[in-house]
Parts: C-alpha cells; sequence; structure tokens
C-alpha cells in the first residue's frame, strides 16, 4: 500500500512568493496532520483535520498559513507570503480513526527553503 | 500539562553496544497512548511502537525492548547490539485518551543516536 504522499519534495522560493504544499493520506485513513521540524523549534503541530474537517488548527503560526481539505484524498498548506523564517521541513501524517489507531504515518516532508 | 522529556540530547556508541534511551512524561490523565518514532538521516519519520497506558509488559521486538513504568512516568526504548543503520533521531510521544477524539501528540525533542563502526 502507498504511504502518505508529499509534494514537492523540495521547494525554494524567494520572501514574498506563495508556496502550496500537497498531502495524499493514506487511503481509508481519516485524520490528517501538518507539522513543522525544524532545528531551532523541534516538531510542532500546525493543524489536524478529521473527516476533512478542521479539529485544531491553533498551531499556525499566523494569518499567513491555510491549509484547506477539500477531500478525503488530498489536502494543502499554503503560506503566503512566505518568509525566510518559514524555512522548514514540513510533514503530512495520517491516522485512522479507531481508538486502538492513534499512530500517526508520516509522509516524507517537504523542503522549504526561501530565500 | 502534558509533558514529554527526553534528557539524552544526543548518544554515541561504538557498534555491538547496547543503549537506551530514555523518555519521562507527565500527564493527569488516566488514560493515554506512548509512542516512539525514529527518524533516520533521510529524513522520514517512521512509526515503532504504541504502548497503551492500561498494559504495563514490556515488550520486545528483535533487538528493540520497550520498558513502560507507569511508578516512574517512563517509557524507554533499549536497543541490544547496536547497528550503523540505528543512527537516527529518536523521539518519544505521548497521547491522551481521555480528551475526547483529541488527536494531538505530545512530542518530545528527541535524542540523536550515532552508531560508530
Amino acid at each position: 500500500d502507498a504511504g502518505v504522499i508529499q509534494s514537492p519534495r523540495h521547494e525554494v522560493t524567494e520572501m514574498g512568493q506563495e508556496v502550496t504544499l500537497r498531502c495524499k493520506p493514506i487511503s481509508g485513513h481519516d485524520y490528517l496532520f501538518w507539522y513543522r521540524q525544524t532545528m531551532m523549534r523541534g516538531l510542532e503541530l500546525l493543524i489536524y483535520f478529521n473527516n476533512n474537517v478542521p479539529i485544531d488548527d491553533s498551531g499556525m503560526p499566523e494569518d499567513r498559513f491555510s491549509a484547506k481539505m477539500p477531500n478525503a484524498s488530498f489536502s494543502t498548506l499554503k503560506i503566503q507570503p512566505s518568509e525566510p523564517r518559514d524555512s522548514a521541513v514540513y510533514f503530512c501524517a495520517s491516522s485512522l480513526r479507531g481508538p486502538s489507531s492513534y499512530e500517526q504515518y508520516f509522509g516524507p516532508g517537504t523542503r522549504l527553503t526561501v530565500t | 500539562a502534558q509533558k514529554v522529556t527526553q534528557a539524552q540530547t544526543e548518544i554515541s556508541v561504538v557498534e555491538k553496544e547496547d543503549v537506551t534511551l530514555d523518555c519521562v512524561y507527565e500527564t493527569r490523565d488516566t488514560t493515554y497512548y506512548l509512542f516512539w518514532y525514529k527518524q533516520p538521516p533521510s529524513g522520514e519519520l517512521v512509526f515503532l511502537i504504541r504502548r497503551n497506558s492500561f498494559d504495563e509488559q514490556n515488550e520486545i521486538s528483535g533487538r528493540y525492548s520497550w520498558n513502560f513504568q507507569k511508578s516512574t512516568s517512563s517509557f524507554n526504548f533499549t536497543i541490544t547490539a547496536s547497528q550503523v543503520v540505528d543512527s537516527a533521531v529518536y523521539f518519544c510521544a505521548l497521547s491522551s485518551l481521555n480528551a475526547g477524539n483529541n488527536r494531538k501528540l505530545i512530542w518530545g525533542l528527541g535524542t540523536s543516536l550515532a552508531v560508530n563502526p
């Protein structure tokens, strides 16, 4: 079975540009998570969805960040406008709904560099 | 408040040594899950194990073993006869089962393990 798919794997952009990161969760998973990882702050949860509905976006750093999940197999994380401090690795993860399925399965990540 | 502490920032061992990665957690919840994840140099995060707070039995999987002790709020991870391929950052995480369907994981900062040949 395919794991979580993220694209692009690497993104280099200039400050002020819009960046869109994409994620396809594992088929059948109904939770989707967006994380950001930096050396300074470690792994931070930005937002997560259940059945395509945002449940907790308290980790979204500011209004420049937005996330959508238009259907069960696709989600986007958008940064507009991007800033150098947004440089990080962004991970998408998904998990099943059941009470014994709390583990999250991660995609390979998107390494974002904003110059 | 919930918290996960991995006091060991970096560990360096020689191949074939046994190594234990410590994880101490804080929670007021009575039911929770604990997790270990591995992040090798390639960058992906790989799920290793989930442990339910009801189950304090230790678990062994090949060279990996996990020691869960509620009395000390610890969930330690031991690699026996370490190999170079075990070099990675290892994360411990906690998820509460009391908070409804909250699926947030509380993450430790990770322990970077270097296994040298």
